[in-house]
C-alpha cells in the first residue's frame, strides 16, 4: 500500500520555468491538500479539493495553479517560478474533511528555484 | 500571526525518561487539536489528536493533556524511545472546519540521547 507518493522528490529551477508537482494517493480519499514548509514556519496550505473536479484556495494561493481531474491525482503548478518559492512542498489526503482527521501525507518535494 | 505557537525549537531528553513538548494557541475558536511526527526525508504522520471537550488522551506512550483555560497543550511521551527522535508539529482546527483550516506550528526537533 503506497499510501501518497510525490514525484519528483527533488527539482532545481531557474526562475521563470515552470513545472508541475504531481500527487497520487491509492487510498480512495475525497480530499487533497498541498502544503509548503519553509525554514521557522509550519506548514502552510497553499490550495485543497474537496473531490474530483473541484479546487479551492488555501492560506498561500498566490504563483501556484491545481488541478484534479481523476481523483486519485492531485496536480500543482508552478507557471513562472520565483525564488519565493523554493521552498519542501507537501501532499496531503484525508478521507474527510472534519476536524481531527487524520491526514496522510506524501515524502515531500525539495525545490530550489535558482 | 502565530495562531499556534511551539516556543522550543529543540528539546533533548535521556532515553527512557519523559518527554513534554509544548504548544500554546491564541485563536480561541480552536476546538480540534492534533499533533503531528516527522522524520527527516518523510512527510508528517499522525500521532494523536484531542478533541476541546476532553482535558486529556492517551495512546500507549503518548499522552496529550489540553488546558482550555491557559489555551495550552502538552504532548508526554514515556518512556522516551531512540525511535522518537523526531520533529513534532503541533495543529489545530476551529469548529466547523476540517484541514483545510488547520493551522500548524513551527515544529519542536526532539532528540533522544541513548
Amino acid at each position: 500500500n503506497a499510501g501518497v507518493t510525490q514525484t519528483p522528490k527533488f527539482r532545481v529551477l531557474k526562475t521563470g520555468q515552470s513545472m508541475t508537482l504531481l500527487c497520487a494517493q491509492d487510498m480512495n480519499h475525497e480530499y487533497m491538500y498541498w502544503y509548503r514548509q519553509d525554514p521557522g514556519m509550519g506548514l502552510r496550505l497553499i490550495h485543497y479539493s474537496v473531490g474530483e473536479g473541484t479546487t479551492a484556495k488555501g492560506e498561500v494561493p498566490d504563483g501556484y495553479n491545481v488541478s484534479r481531474l481523476k481523483k486519485q491525482n492531485f496536480l500543482l503548478g508552478l507557471e513562472s517560478a520565483a525564488p519565493s518559492q523554493t521552498s519542501v512542498y507537501f501532499c496531503a489526503s484525508s478521507y474527510s474533511r472534519g476536524p481531527g482527521t487524520e491526514a496522510f501525507f506524501g515524502q515531500g518535494t525539495r525545490l530550489t528555484v535558482v | 500571526d502565530q495562531q499556534v505557537k511551539q516556543n522550543s525549537p529543540s528539546l533533548s531528553v535521556q532515553e527512557g525518561r519523559i518527554s513534554i513538548l509544548n504548544c500554546d494557541y491564541t485563536n480561541s475558536m480552536f476546538d480540534y487539536f492534533l499533533w503531528y511526527k516527522k522524520y527527516p526525508a518523510e512527510g508528517p504522520t499522525f500521532l494523536i489528536s484531542i478533541s476541546s471537550i476532553k482535558d486529556k488522551n492517551e495512546d500507549g506512550r503518548f499522552t496529550v493533556f489540553l488546558n482550555k483555560s491557559a489555551k495550552h497543550l502538552s504532548l508526554h511521551i514515556v518512556p522516551s524511545q531512540p525511535g522518537d527522535s523526531a520533529v513534532y508539529f503541533c495543529a489545530a482546527s476551529a469548529r466547523n472546519f476540517g484541514n483545510e483550516k488547520l493551522t500548524f506550528g513551527t515544529g519542536t526537533r526532539l532528540t533522544i540521547i541513548p
